[in-house]
């Protein structure tokens, strides 16, 4: 157990709709990042947030937001979902946003969109 | 940038021998991170080692150690004694100093463990 929870391990969802992905990182962890993992485009950068302020931004489509909260949970909210975002979502926490010290990552929310 | 390069798609070894899956790195910062994380086939992502570029030792971790060759730029995943359970995804990542600690990742070595 990584010490990091999201919420739901799985969805189902239409195109076009909107879902709403959360995550609890490790206690005492600042920064949270998610990555999007698909079978045609591996392992992605989504978006950093350190501390309730976004850090990091990478391949996250403008159909995508998130945010961290005051209590340090973050929430991916995914719009207008298309097939092409079925995918397993990550959400990782670490202490810092620097180089060092391990990223824990929890076990992902798996998004079917049929 | 960073860019990780896993030349493996798939590698098998016997069950209690040990295997290498191989990892090259690029990256332009001098501050830099290395990881190796495991995937089972039911998808969560395991950590399970960190070397730092200016750690001067390769780190371990039980069964796992990381032989980093800065040189060479390489970070190699040694694990001894495999186990069937190590059967899984490997991905080699990379976090630099300029990139606010979000990791890079290659496209991972599947390992199977044969009995």
């Amino acid at each position: 157990d990584s010490g990091v929870t999201q919420t739901p391990k799985h969805l189902i969802t239409a195109t076009g709709q909107r879902v709403t992905l959360r995550c609890s990182p490790r206690s005492g962890d600042l920064s949270v990042y998610w990555y999007q993992q698909s079978l045609d485009q591996g392992l992605q950068f989504l978006i950093q947030y350190y501390n309730g302020e976004e850090r990091a931004k990478g391949n996250i489509l403008e159909r995508f937001s998130a945010q961290q909260f005051p209590d340090l949970h973050s929430e991916l909210n995914l719009s207008s979902l298309e097939l092409g975002d079925s995918a397993l979502y990550f959400c990782a926490s670490r202490l810092s946003g620097g180089v060092t010290g391990e990223l824990f990552f929890g076990e992902g929310s798996r998004l079917t969109v049929l | 940038a960073q860019k990780i390069t896993q030349t493996q798609p798939g590698m098998f070894v016997q069950e209690k021998e040990a295997v290498t899956l191989d990892c090259t790195y690029d990256t332009s910062d001098q501050s830099y991170g290395l990881f190796w994380y495991k995937q089972p086939s039911s998808g969560e992502m395991i950590f399970l080692i960190y070397q730092g570029s200016y750690d001067e030792q390769n780190a371990t971790e039980g069964r796992y150690s990381l032989n980093f060759q800065k040189a060479r730029k390489s970070a190699n995943l040694v694990i001894s004694a495999s186990q069937l359970g190590d059967s899984a995804m490997y991905f080699c990542a990379t976090v630099g100093g300029t990139s606010y600690g979000k990791l890079t990742f290659g496209q991972g070595t599947i390992l199977t463990v044969h009995p």
